[in-house]
């Protein structure tokens, strides 16, 4: 069965700390890991997409990349409009069902 | 912009009273999925339609139903909904089912 684990639960950091997300997974075939940002009470919005080992993406003070057993979300010099809850999910072999993990509350603070 | 829409936004019932929530997109995406989350849980699948195919999860109890009368709709019906219902309802769409999924903002089920 695929699994999804985030690291930390909560993460709480000052405007400007720069900090990672940790998301591990145990999948047979990963076929694409994706990470979301979820504000409370909304759905969850779309970040990125990461399909083998090696891969980097961007997008302003965002920053993720993948190994063959983690993805990581970086994030440089937050501000507090990135504070939400960042969802990892994958999706692995001929299962087109997404695997979440809990996700990471992040809380960043002026 | 395109986009997904539920509505309502919140949505209030009694406990066994049906209650249907709805889902539109203008994405013209093929697949359309809901899931269930509650409250500081991952979401949770509940079943997806590929174009005109319906694909329900096995541990989805039958009191949960879809409809999917067009490309652009789809609806979540519950026939008596219990209070382990409450819950947020998500509606999510993707192209083909292996690409990445978009998300409408979520009705938020209250069963009194």
């Amino acid at each position: 069965e695929d699994q999804v684990t985030q690291s930390p639960e909560a993460l709480r950091l000052q405007e400007g700390e720069s900090s990672s997300l940790n998301c591990s997974y145990t999948v047979s075939g990963l076929r694409g890991l994706f990470w979301y940002r979820q504000d409370p009470g909304k759905g969850p919005e779309f970040l990125f997409t990461l399909y083998s080992a090696g891969e980097e993406k961007e997008k302003e003070r965002l920053k993720a990349t993948l190994t063959k057993k983690e993805s990581f979300l970086h994030i440089t010099a937050p501000k507090p409009e990135d504070s939400a809850t960042y969802l990892c999910a994958v999706q692995a072999g001929s299962n087109y069902k997404l695997t979440f993990g809990k996700g990471t509350l992040l809380t960043v603070n002026p | 912009d395109a986009m997904v829409i539920q509505n309502p936004r919140y949505q209030v019932t009694q406990f066994g009273k049906p209650v249907t929530l709805s889902c539109s997109q203008t994405l013209n995406h093929n697949v359309m999925y809901w899931y269930q989350q509650k409250s500081s849980q991952a979401p949770k699948l509940l079943f997806h339609y590929y174009d005109k195919d319906f694909n329900n999860e096995a541990d989805t109890p039958d009191n949960f139903q879809s409809r999917r009368p067009n490309t652009s709709f789809c609806f979540l019906d519950i026939r008596s909904p219990g209070l382990g219902d409450a819950a947020m309802y998500l509606c999510a769409t993707s192209r083909i089912r292996n690409n990445e999924q978009f998300f409408g903002p979520g009705t938020r089920l209250t069963v009194l």
